[in-house]
């Protein structure tokens, strides 16, 4: 399976701080990197497919990146419910689709 | 808008079968473009896709979970299903049902149901 380690596991930010979850797969994954954001208690929520496009309905300030093995979530000027967990997923292997152990983000 | 919802027993005895339906709405499961899916979250862990189907119903399993799983679909009711055998306290998780939507070679979850709790213990 490929792997996928998210860092840091956790973090510290301010409301209007701007930051910037990382993704780093144990393999070329070509691109094929989505991102979910799951609040306390609720269910995922997709934020961004293949790296950066943005799912409709979902406030321009998020936006991804990345290629190969690294992939980044960036978040500029952070809301109060934007604080949650964050997970990415490859969808390379579809037959072994894998996520990461999430990055919470948390008020400082 | 397309809604997804869970259903089936919260407790299951160890070595029983988990058995769980996904109810669709607002869109057909037979349309093209989307696979029907399973992903399930231990408490207060990651998520882990189950697998999933075609509209035609052809299956994909985790290969890690394959030989306990069993997944079908019942288009006259919009309807799809999973079925996990043998399971033990370590399979007692969250379980979502999820629409994954492929285009392009992308493939993602865009539509979740609510998820249900499924705890194993005698």
């Amino acid at each position: 399976d490929i792997q996928l380690t998210q860092s840091p596991s956790s973090l510290s930010a301010s409301v209007g701080d701007r930051v910037t979850l990382t993704c780093r797969a144990s393999q070329n994954i070509g691109g094929h990197l989505n991102w979910y954001q799951q609040r306390p208690g609720k269910v995922p929520r997709l934020l961004i497919y293949g790296t950066s496009t943005l799912q409709s309905g979902v406030p321009a300030r998020f936006s991804g990146s990345g290629s190969g093995t690294d992939y980044g979530l960036t978040i500029s000027n952070l809301q109060p419910e934007d604080f949650a967990t964050y997970y990415c997923q490859q969808t390379f292997t579809t037959l072994s689709m894998t996520f990461g152990l999430g990055t919470r983000l948390e008020i400082k | 808008q397309v809604q997804l919802q869970e259903s089936g027993p919260g407790l299951v005895r160890p070595s029983q079968t988990l058995s769980l339906t996904c109810n669709v709405s607002g869109g057909s499961i037979s349309s093209g473009g989307y696979y029907w899916s399973w992903i399930r979250q231990s408490p207060g862990e990651g998520l882990q896709w189950l697998g999933y189907m075609s509209p035609s119903g052809t299956t994909y399993y985790n290969p890690s979970l394959k030989s306990r799983l069993t997944m079908s679909l019942d288009a006259s009711k919009n309807q799809f299903s999973l079925s996990l055998t043998s399971v033990t306290a370590a399979d007692t998780a969250f379980f979502y049902c999820a629409r994954m939507a492929t285009g392009y070679r992308k493939y993602y979850f865009d539509y979740w149901g609510q998820g249900a709790l499924v705890t194993v213990s005698s």
